[in-house]
């Protein structure tokens, strides 16, 4: 059961442009939702994360947005800079600290 | 501050072999969580240790097993390989588990079994 999901595996986006990657979940229980970010040869960076009693978090470019009743979690980055480019993993954190990551979206911000 | 390191960055191994694999948490972090990545599966939690005791484990076969020292240092076994535990074996650090979702990750060791 992926209780954490993204359906696009790939995305593209030109520079300076909004990228908008997309996640649903399907287990309401969740305490903080989250992103990471990873480069080739590099493991996964915190990116930003959302408590479940909240809609919205904002970190300078990064927006996280939360969608209970849809299930629906969402980053928008604005705006895009190539350096941007790299694999989003969208997650959950359970209640015992473990953390559950979909399966990936590559974004490639083209100049 | 040192940051999570990870030993060793490459290793080959033939099918049947075990391995070990070594972490060395941020100084100060009592929890340690190990990932599988995979092209397919994406990142697989493994399992987590804090203070010495597997608190969290995930859904893969009891080849794999880890274990945590007093200084938090975590090493991760597989034994007997198969082809398809080839993959990039991800170890992150948290000061009690990754409750607000962040926590800090390794370089990886990639693991090519043949």
């Amino acid at each position: 059961d992926q209780q954490v999901k993204q359906n696009s595996p790939s995305l593209s986006v030109q520079e300076g442009r909004i990228s908008i990657l997309n996640c649903d979940y399907t287990n309401s229980m969740f305490d903080y939702f989250l992103w990471y970010k990873k480069y080739p040869a590099e493991g996964p960076t915190f990116l930003i994360s959302i408590s479940s009693i909240k809609d919205k978090n904002e970190d300078g470019r990064f927006t996280v947005f939360l969608n209970k009743s849809a299930k629906h979690l969402s980053l928008h980055i604005v705006p895009s800079q190539p350096g941007d480019s790299a694999v989003y993993f969208c997650g959950r954190a359970g209640s015992q600290g473990n953390l559950i990551f979909g399966k990936g979206t590559k974004l490639s911000v083209k100049p | 501050k040192a940051g999570v390191t990870q030993t060793p960055r490459y290793l080959i191994k033939t099918r049947g072999q075990q391995v070990t694999l070594s972490c060395s948490p941020i100084s100060g972090h009592r929890s340690v969580s190990w990932y599988q990545q995979t092209p397919g599966q994406g990142l697989q939690f493994l399992f987590e240790y804090f203070s010495e005791t597997q608190r969290n484990k995930g859904n893969f076969p009891g080849r794999f097993s880890g274990r945590q020292f007093s200084n938090s240092r975590s090493e991760m076994n597989v034994s007997t390989l198969e082809l398809g535990d080839s993959a990039l074996y991800l170890c992150a650090s948290s000061l009690e588990g990754a409750l607000t979702g962040e926590a800090f990750f390794g370089q990886g060791t990639r693991l090519t079994v043949v």
